[in-house]
């Protein structure tokens, strides 16, 4: 049973323009949400979050959206850089519990 | 800051042998520590949560007496894979968490462990 989907397994975009990931979840106990960027043979790197008691949240070049109703999430990027390909997981958390649910994961891929 | 380091980075080992993967938080303290495996091409799979100074909280279907897991202070955990077979061969990523301020998970480089 997979709770986190991310349904797009890559995705390319030209440089400069915007990178739309998207994620969906299926467990309304999920009150916790993370993207993490991953590189081959590296630990996921932290890069935004979002509480659901809040619909968006913006740091610099990344905005993560919610949408409670639908269960879904997007991670909007922009610009778009080349270093910013990699994967990209999508994490879910039921904060009582603390563990974190990911999704398959999306390649995206800048082109200059 | 929120820095975790793993070591070693890579191990070969030969089957049978045991091998421990030390998780370190760096520059903060983790009241709960994760170890995740990730095998090519797939995504993270929890394998274990511990919490300083309790017992290790093992998902369905990972062996408890295979993957040993201490957690001795809150700046380490280890994971031990005992009597390592070729299907232990894997990436093995910590994080960790302290949940005092945020559930964000910071999470280690990872250890690639390659079973002869």
């Amino acid at each position: 049973d997979q709770q986190v989907k991310q349904n797009s397994p890559s995705l390319s975009v030209q440089e400069g323009r915007i990178s739309i990931l998207n994620c969906d979840y299926t467990n309304s106990m999920f009150d916790y949400f993370l993207w993490y960027k991953k590189y081959p043979a590296e630990g996921p790197t932290f890069l935004i979050s979002i509480s659901s008691i809040k619909d968006k949240n913006e740091d610099g070049r990344f905005t993560v959206f919610l949408n409670k109703s639908a269960k879904h999430l997007s991670l909007h990027i922009v610009p778009s850089q080349p270093g910013d390909s990699a994967v990209y997981f999508c994490a879910a958390s039921d904060t009582s519990y603390g563990k974190l649910t990911f999704g398959q994961g999306t390649i995206l891929t800048v082109h200059p | 800051g929120a820095v975790v380091s793993q070591h070693p980075s890579w191990v070969i080992c030969k089957s049978g042998t045991s091998v421990k993967i030390e998780c370190r938080s760096l520059d903060f303290q983790a009241t709960t520590m994760f170890w995740y495996r990730q095998f090519p091409k797939q995504s993270l799979m929890l394998m274990a949560t511990s919490n300083e100074g309790s017992k290790a909280t093992y998902e369905q279907g990972v062996e408890k007496d295979k993957f040993l897991i201490n957690h001795a202070s809150l700046t380490l955990s280890t994971l031990t894979v005992t009597s390592a077979h070729p299907e232990d061969s894997s990436f093995y990523i910590c994080s960790a968490m302290w949940t005092t301020t945020t559930y964000t998970q910071y999470f280690g480089p990872g250890t690639r462990l390659t079973v002869l």
